[in-house]
């Protein structure tokens, strides 16, 4: 199981870092996460494809890493326009994909 | 560019059969996948399953015995079948491009909404 935050609150201008873990061990680039934002009635967004590599357009207020045993999603400095579901996924094996539950992030 | 189609209201035990087209690019190509992510109403998202050009294809574990994915290279297209539909299918569908090595969905379709009728 993937596991995220259920919600996480930030004010504007301050930064955020939002986790995936893996129920059965250490998150590593193994891996593969991504990180996805998805806004209500919106098609979700590629933001980070491996572990720490921004996709096309996204700005680089979005950041990737491994933090301790956990992929982490960082926004630095962040915008009313960031309040989004987050979903993080991992490649597990033999081809299989698991997206986390999602995080909802508010800003206000 | 993807693009689903289906028919939006499927009967309690049928067959949901869903398509997405591709354009703008190959289906044949050797660094991608193309696969099905779904979406309940309220929820997050599922990955569903994943096909290579040559018809290798990958399944989610939980879903493998009711559901089916195929791809049809000349007609530019991949398809899904989810057999003995139940509620808890009902949803959006989403069909994308993954990356071949990294697995990560490099394009997402717009997503078709599917309603399962009792």
């Amino acid at each position: 199981v993937v596991t995220q935050e259920p919600s996480f609150s930030v004010s504007p201008g301050e930064t955020v870092t939002l986790t995936c873990g893996l129920s059965s061990g250490p998150v590593s680039r193994d891996h593969y996460p991504s990180w996805y934002q998805q806004t209500p009635g919106q098609v979700p967004r590629t933001l980070i494809e491996i572990t720490d590599s921004r996709s096309s357009g996204v700005p680089d207020r979005f950041s990737g890493s491994i933090l301790g045993n956990k992929a982490a999603l960082t926004i630095t400095g962040a915008l009313a326009d960031d309040e989004a579901t987050y979903y993080c996924c991992l490649y597990l094996r033999f081809g299989v994909s698991v997206f986390g539950g999602g995080t909802k992030l508010t800003v206000l | 560019q993807l693009q689903e189609s289906g028919p939006g209201l499927v009967e309690s035990s049928q067959t949901l059969s869903l398509i997405c087209s591709v354009s703008g690019g190959s289906i044949s190509t050797r660094t991608h996948y193309w696969g099905w992510i779904r979406q309940p109403p309220g929820k997050g998202l599922e990955f569903i399953a994943t096909i290579f050009q040559s018809g290798t294809a990958y399944y989610n574990p939980s879903l493998k015995s009711r559901v089916a994915i195929s791809i049809d290279t000349s007609k530019k297209q991949f398809s899904l079948k989810v057999f003995s539909v139940v509620a808890a299918d009902a949803g959006v569908y989403y069909c994308a491009r993954q990356s071949g090595s990294y697995w990560f969905v490099a394009d997402w379709g717009q997503g078709t909404l599917v309603s399962v009728s009792s």
